[in-house]
């Protein structure tokens, strides 16, 4: 079963557009959601969120959490072409970690 | 500063051949260490987990194995590859948080 979704798989914009990645999770023992960017190689970290409503912000992206609705939005304002990647969401649950299948974004000049 | 390493990078097998890819983390002790494998376009498989040296978890049933002989030292091997094995192998650690930090990575082609 899917215990990790994101929305949408891929999206193309233009620079300086808003966009807004879904990541959706169905697990027990929930203990935290992170959020990642991959361009070429290994996923960088971006945010880890424990907590409902509390808005995480570096930059232009930013993150919250809803632990009743089991959702969380990455959100990346006036993107740039060098915000191009996969973004993954991840999910920590008792002893392990289950990433979803990943959002590929493509910002164009 | 806290760094992991990964090799090789790239690696090109032929099928029913060995496999050992080797992990290592430098400025931290006790790490969490983690496999993950990567197929094309695809999101991150989990595939052991070692909270200490020798403790390996196994997420997935396959033809891989893993071992921690030291505790910032981390084994992926097999006897025999199968071309499903072909991907993109990623290793990481985490430490009293669940942030976890990946190494470069091995792509390996299994022909």
């Amino acid at each position: 079963e899917d215990k990790v979704v994101q929305s949408p798989l891929s999206l193309v914009v233009h620079e300086g557009d808003t966009v807004t990645l879904n990541c959706s999770y169905e697990v027990t023992n929930f203990r935290s959601l992170l959020w990642y960017k991959q361009e070429k190689k290994a996923p960088t970290f971006l945010f880890m969120l424990t907590s409902s409503g509390i808005e995480k912000k570096s930059g232009r992206l930013s993150s919250i959490l809803d632990k009743k609705e089991l959702f969380s939005i990455l959100n990346i304002t006036a993107t740039q072409t060098g915000d191009s990647a996969i973004y993954l969401c991840a999910v920590a649950y008792g002893q392990n970690f289950v990433f979803g299948p990943g959002t590929r974004l493509s910002v164009l000049p | 500063s806290q760094t992991i390493h990964q090799w090789p990078a790239t690696l090109v097998q032929p099928v029913g051949s060995p496999l050992s890819l080797e992990c290592t983390v430098e400025g931290t002790s006790n790490p969490n260490l983690y496999w993950y494998r990567q197929a094309a376009g695809r999101g991150l498989q989990l595939l052991f987990y070692s909270v200490g040296i020798g403790q390996i978890s196994s997420e997935v049933p396959q033809n891989l194995s893993a071992s921690r002989p030291q505790d910032r030292q981390f084994i992926l091997s097999s006897k025999k590859l199968l071309l499903s094995d072909s991907g993109f192998y990623l290793c990481a650690w985490s430490g009293f948080y669940d942030e976890q930090f990946f190494g470069p990575g091995t792509r390996l082609t299994v022909l």
